[in-house]
């Protein structure tokens, strides 16, 4: 059964460091999302991608987090200078594209920023 | 800007009992979608039953239904037969035209043997 695809699982960075994730959705899903989940709480939706474009980024903090998706299948997210508010587990969903189609979420990528 | 509230942090059923869970959310648009998502410990989440707005009908996925009420803008999830699997983290989530996602803080239902 295809599954979305996230690396590295775990991170542990210093504040003030770069750290990027990357992301590779189920083939043939056009829709992939970025979310941050902070621990005890529900996803924040950070990014989103149709193809290569970025059709919602109103959450993310455009100061310090980055995310692409160049060829329209794979992504990174990246962020520069990490925060110890940063710290939170980071997922990756892909879905066909239409509002009503089923996320498929990846394992995530706990970040500790210390 | 839209919000989805769960006022139910932690819930409990006992194996084959019936237990529901509550979500409300505030929207000022009249088509959107509404989701339960299960996050079952160490693993990934998975989708376990949608609504559109401008369905009347309450949707069903086997064991899983919804009471949707859209005048009081809210969307309660009914888990049947609960099982031990059922136990995990459940999140409430609304998207408009496929967009702006907005998750619920989730309910941790555990199930009782």
């Amino acid at each position: 059964e295809a599954e979305v695809a996230q690396s590295p699982r775990y991170k542990i960075t210093e504040k003030s460091q770069a750290v990027a994730f990357w992301c590779d959705p189920i083939s043939g899903h056009a829709t992939l999302y970025w979310y941050r989940q902070i621990l005890g709480q529900g996803p924040e939706l950070l990014v989103q991608f149709q193809d290569e474009s970025v059709v919602d980024d109103s959450q993310l903090p455009k100061d310090r987090f980055s995310a692409e998706r160049l060829k329209g299948v794979d992504s990174t997210l990246k962020i520069q200078p990490a925060e110890l508010g940063d710290s939170a587990m980071y997922l990756c969903a892909s879905s066909l594209e239409g509002p009503q189609r089923e996320q498929y979420f990846g394992p995530g990528t706990r970040l500790t920023v210390t | 800007a839209q919000t989805v509230t769960q006022s139910q942090p932690e819930m409990s059923v006992q194996e084959a009992e019936t237990v529901t869970l509550s979500c409300t959310y505030d929207t000022s648009e009249s088509d959107y979608y509404l989701f339960w998502y299960k996050q079952p410990p160490s693993r990934q989440m998975i989708l376990v039953i949608r609504q559109e707005a401008y369905k009347q009908q309450n949707a069903t996925e086997n064991r899983f239904s919804v009471n949707f009420q859209k005048a009081a803008k809210s969307f309660s999830l009914k888990i049947s037969d609960s099982q031990l699997g059922d136990a995990a983290m459940y999140f409430c989530a609304y998207s408009l035209y496929g967009q702006n996602f907005v998750f619920g803080p989730g309910t941790r239902l555990s199930v009782l043997p």
